[in-house]
């Protein structure tokens, strides 16, 4: 069975500054898909970004990247110059293309400090 | 604004009632996916139609059933509603049937049983 785990279940960062949400997982897969959305006040789910996992170069979005170390299934999310808008609630998926199944993480509540 | 319409934004029903929520997805996308997020459960996938045919099952339960008609709206019934289907349902869509794809979230409908 595939699990995602988001073990900080709420952080804060200082506007400017740069933080990491972490999201580890466990599958005996090789073809998944990595996904990181973002969930604001709104409640409206915003794809930031996303990985394959048979690509070894982390993805970038602008101020987004991720740091994807797939032996020790990690894949987390940096965002630098954390701006105010910036706040929301941030959940790992993934897709498992054995399974096609799509999990979701639990979710990390980030707030931007002004 | 993402381009998928969901209606309706709220619905308070009772227990053992049926409900359809209805999803418009983006001008030429003929991927639909259906999710519940809830307090307790977290955002889980449903299921995804593509161009009128179901494509991937995620926890959907037996209750709950869905379609995506010829002009590729969708809908999501739920029957013999309980206390617990209390959630939002988000509709997504994407282009084609590529799981990699950009998924975009409409706003969800909000949905109270009592």
């Amino acid at each position: 069975a595939q699990t995602v785990t988001q073990s900080q279940p709420e952080m804060s960062v200082q506007e400017a500054e740069t933080v990491t949400l972490s999201c580890t997982y466990d599958t005996s897969e090789n073809n998944y898909y990595l996904f990181w959305y973002k969930q604001p006040p709104s409640r409206q789910m915003i794809l930031v970004i996303r990985q394959e996992a048979y690509k070894q170069q982390n993805a970038t979005e602008n101020r987004f990247s991720v740091n994807f170390q797939k032996a020790a299934k990690s894949f987390s999310l940096k965002i630098s110059d954390s701006q105010l808008g910036d706040t929301a609630m941030y959940f790992c998926a993934f897709f498992f293309s054995g399974t096609y199944k799509y999990i979701f993480g639990t979710g990390t509540r980030l707030k931007v400090l002004a | 604004d993402s381009g998928v319409t969901q209606t309706p934004k709220h619905l308070i029903t009772a227990t053992g009632q049926r409900v359809t929520l209805r999803c418009s997805p983006r001008s030429g996308d003929l991927s639909v996916y259906w999710y519940q997020q809830s307090l307790d459960q977290g955002l889980q996938f449903l299921i995804q139609y593509y161009n009128g045919e179901e494509r991937a099952k995620g926890n959907i339960l037996e209750r709950f059933s869905a379609q995506q008609f010829p002009d590729l709206h969708s809908e999501l019934n739920l029957s013999s509603l309980e206390l617990g289907d209390s959630a939002l349902y988000f509709c997504a869509s994407s282009p084609g049937g590529a799981h990699q794809e950009t998924q975009y979230f409409g706003p969800g409908t909000r949905l109270l049983v009592l």
